[in-house]
């Protein structure tokens, strides 16, 4: 099991460019999460998923889309990159059959957008 | 009010230490909680779920009390190794998937 798998792990964006955060995982895990974390803010979520094809709002989705066509895979795209989302970027997902509903991260995309 | 508030510390404690983390959530609905450990410019890890009952893992203990809307966590015999950002999580309510992380409180085990 690889787990879940991010890529880039680092990105620097010009202003206005547009980009893809990919996301997968190997679980077979149901929920899936993006969150950003940011010094002093913590880490705010910005889309979720609760399975394929179901995908809801978090507390900052502004300039983020998302799509969950399959279980495994949940990519973020910036759709015009501003200084404002510079930030570190984690996927995470979590099996709920299991009854345990702590989620498994990845290990983060730093993205910089200048 | 945020949704889930925690102490930022810094905690600075000697080896061997017993040290307490608190955490309080603003949502009565919420229904699962967890504690989370952050190494510097790594992911959060799962150190433990929170249960009403109370529940202990090692040297670690954690303690839910739903009526005050408080969470903790004590770390017995600290060991340099636990040196990191420990974050408070809820869900919130009706299984959504939705997590609320605290801001982290830091932890800093000295020899």
């Amino acid at each position: 099991n690889a787990g879940v798998t991010q890529t880039p792990k680092f990105q620097v964006l010009k202003t206005g460019q547009s980009m893809t955060l990919q996301c997968a995982q190997d679980m077979n895990h149901e929920y899936m999460s993006w969150y950003r974390q940011d010094p002093g803010m913590g880490l705010r979520l910005i889309h979720y998923s609760v399975g394929a094809g179901i995908t809801d709002q978090g507390e900052v989705p502004n300039g983020y889309n998302v799509s969950r066509s399959t279980t495994e895979d949940f990519p973020l795209r910036l759709l015009s990159a501003a200084p404002s989302q510079t930030s570190v970027y984690f996927c995470a997902s979590s099996d709920r059959s299991s009854g345990d509903y702590g989620y498994t991260f990845g290990s983060g995309t730093r993205l910089t957008v200048v | 009010r945020k949704e889930v508030e925690q102490d930022p510390g810094p905690f600075n404690v000697p080896e061997g230490a017993t040290v307490a983390f608190n955490c309080t959530y603003s949502n009565s609905a919420s229904q699962s909680f967890f504690w989370y450990r952050q190494d510097c410019r790594k992911e959060p890890k799962l150190l433990m779920s929170v249960y009403s009952s109370g529940n202990e893992d090692g040297r670690f203990t954690a303690q839910l009390n739903r009526a005050s809307q408080y969470i903790s966590l004590l770390i017995r015999d600290s060991k340099l190794s636990d040196s990191a950002t420990y974050l408070c999580v809820v869900e919130g309510s009706s299984n959504t998937g939705k997590l609320i992380f605290g801001q982290g409180t830091t932890l800093q085990v000295k020899p």
